[in-house]
């Protein structure tokens, strides 16, 4: 059974630019996790989603946000990167309720 | 607002020993805890603890949840290099409307650091 994939990998963006990240769920998982990782925050809840819809939102401003698709894909998009975007942004998926959530291997954006 | 703290923050012990870590929490209305390894990049699951199931066990990890304390620990013993990473702990929020996880709020992590 393939994992959670995440794509790209890697990132290096000009700040002011905007960045589009992509989340592949498990197969048959419905619910998808965006997390934001720095050294100094440690792991951060960004927004989940369920069924094509946000149901539950972090602490971050407007320029972050995402979209899940019928197929549970999921992408999250940064506008107008600054410096302090540059972290390990890790996606998360699950089946049901109160179940274990699985990470992909997170893309690391690096905004210069 | 959760909260859930782990100490220590870092940990740095000899191939053999055993390690406890520990994770205390805060919560509105306590539904679960999760502990993961996390090596290079993706945190790997290790253990969910609940108010039904308060020990668990695998190899030689084990975790138990002590609900009155409001906290949990993880041990390893035998520790190998390759149990060297950052463990972490977390637990969803209170709410909860259907399938699906919600958004995990995480302990800083312990990043453990076994030598040979």
């Amino acid at each position: 059974k393939a994992g959670v994939t995440q794509t790209p990998r890697y990132l290096i963006k000009t700040r002011g630019q905007q960045v589009t990240l992509s989340c592949s769920p498990i197969s048959g998982h419905r619910s998808v996790s965006w997390y934001q990782q720095t050294p100094g925050q440690g792991l951060q809840f960004l927004f989940e989603y369920f069924s094509e819809t946000q149901r539950n939102k972090g602490n971050f401003p407007g320029r972050f946000s995402g979209r899940q698709f019928s197929n549970s894909r999921s992408e999250m998009n940064v506008s107008t990167l600054e410096l302090g975007d540059s972290a390990l942004y890790l996606c998360a998926s699950s089946f049901g309720v109160n179940t274990e959530a699985f990470f992909g291997q997170g893309t690391r954006l690096t905004v210069v | 607002e959760d909260k859930v703290v782990q100490s220590p923050l870092s940990l740095v012990v000899h191939e053999g020993d055993t390690v406890t870590l520990n994770c205390s929490y805060e919560v509105t209305n306590f539904r679960s805890l999760l502990w993961y390894k996390q090596e290079k990049k993706a945190p790997t699951f290790l253990f969910m603890l609940t108010s039904s199931g308060i020990e668990k066990k695998s190899g030689r990890l084990s975790s138990i949840l002590d609900k009155k304390e409001l906290s949990s620990i993880l041990n390893i013993t035998a520790t190998q290099t390759g149990d060297s990473a950052i463990y972490l702990c977390a637990v969803p929020p209170p709410m909860y409307s259907g399938g699906g996880a919600d958004g995990l709020t995480f302990g800083k992590g312990t990043h453990l650091i076994i030598q040979p």
